[in-house]
């Protein structure tokens, strides 16, 4: 299983930055993803969440209505649109793989290494 | 949304040491609790799910108990390669899921 995470850099409060996730070795089609953060020297946060069938998606109530989470099943791809960026949306974005097929129990077996995001002027 | 609080926020051991943390729901979450580890610069890796079980590939001196609001992990001997930040993740009230603060495992 491999996660590679794209798209992060510096942008300015306001602007939008569309992050990727290319995942391989497994069946994509068949796991929930998600995206969860991490602020320079913080916690982990939780951002967003597309079932395997895409029939269900979730968001953080910090970035709902400006991030909008999608899937591309023909390019086992996993990707992040964030608009109206804030200084508060910095971080390291991690991609994460639900670990059991189909259903809704959302441990994450696997993860990429990050893309960071530096919102600021 | 449930909280997660985690005690100590800090602890310092050393190699061979009985190490435990705690991990607290503001509600009860049924068993629905994960310990993930993470070492600086890297991802996390998910060390022990559904409260108690472990995941392929972790060593069985990782252990989790614990159902309801209450769990705690253990690592019956420290190791080297144990020193890291450990956070537990709650998913019983999804969306969202929710990260405990950490617990920073440091060498004494």
């Amino acid at each position: 299983v491999q996660l590679v995470e794209s798209g992060g850099g510096l942008v300015q409060p306001g602007r939008s930055l569309r992050l990727s996730c290319a995942a391989s070795g497994f069946t994509f089609d068949d796991y929930a993803m998600h995206w969860v953060r991490q602020a320079p020297g913080k916690g982990l946060e939780w951002v967003s969440g597309i079932s395997w069938n895409s029939g269900k998606i979730d968001y953080a109530d910090s970035v709902k209505g400006r991030f909008t989470i999608s899937r591309d099943y023909a390019k086992n791809s996993l990707y992040l649109q964030m608009n109206s960026l804030r200084a508060e949306d910095t971080a390291l974005y991690y991609c994460a793989k639900a670990k059991f097929p189909i259903g809704t129990q959302y441990y994450f077996d696997y993860w990429g290494r990050g893309t960071l995001v530096t919102v600021s002027s | 949304d449930i909280q997660l609080t985690q005690s100590p926020s800090f602890l310092s051991a050393s190699v061979g040491d009985r190490v435990t943390i705690t991990c607290r729901a503001s509600q009860g979450i049924r068993s629905y609790l994960a310990w993930y580890q993470q070492k600086p610069g890297k991802a996390p890796k998910l060390l022990i799910y559904a409260a108690s079980t472990l995941q392929s590939g972790v060593p069985s001196r990782f252990s989790g108990s614990g159902s309801g609001t209450d769990f705690t992990l253990t690592i019956s001997s420290l190791q080297p390669e144990d020193f890291a930040t450990y956070y537990c993740q709650q998913l019983n009230s999804y969306p969202p899921v929710t990260f405990g603060p950490g617990t920073k495992v440091d060498i004494k």
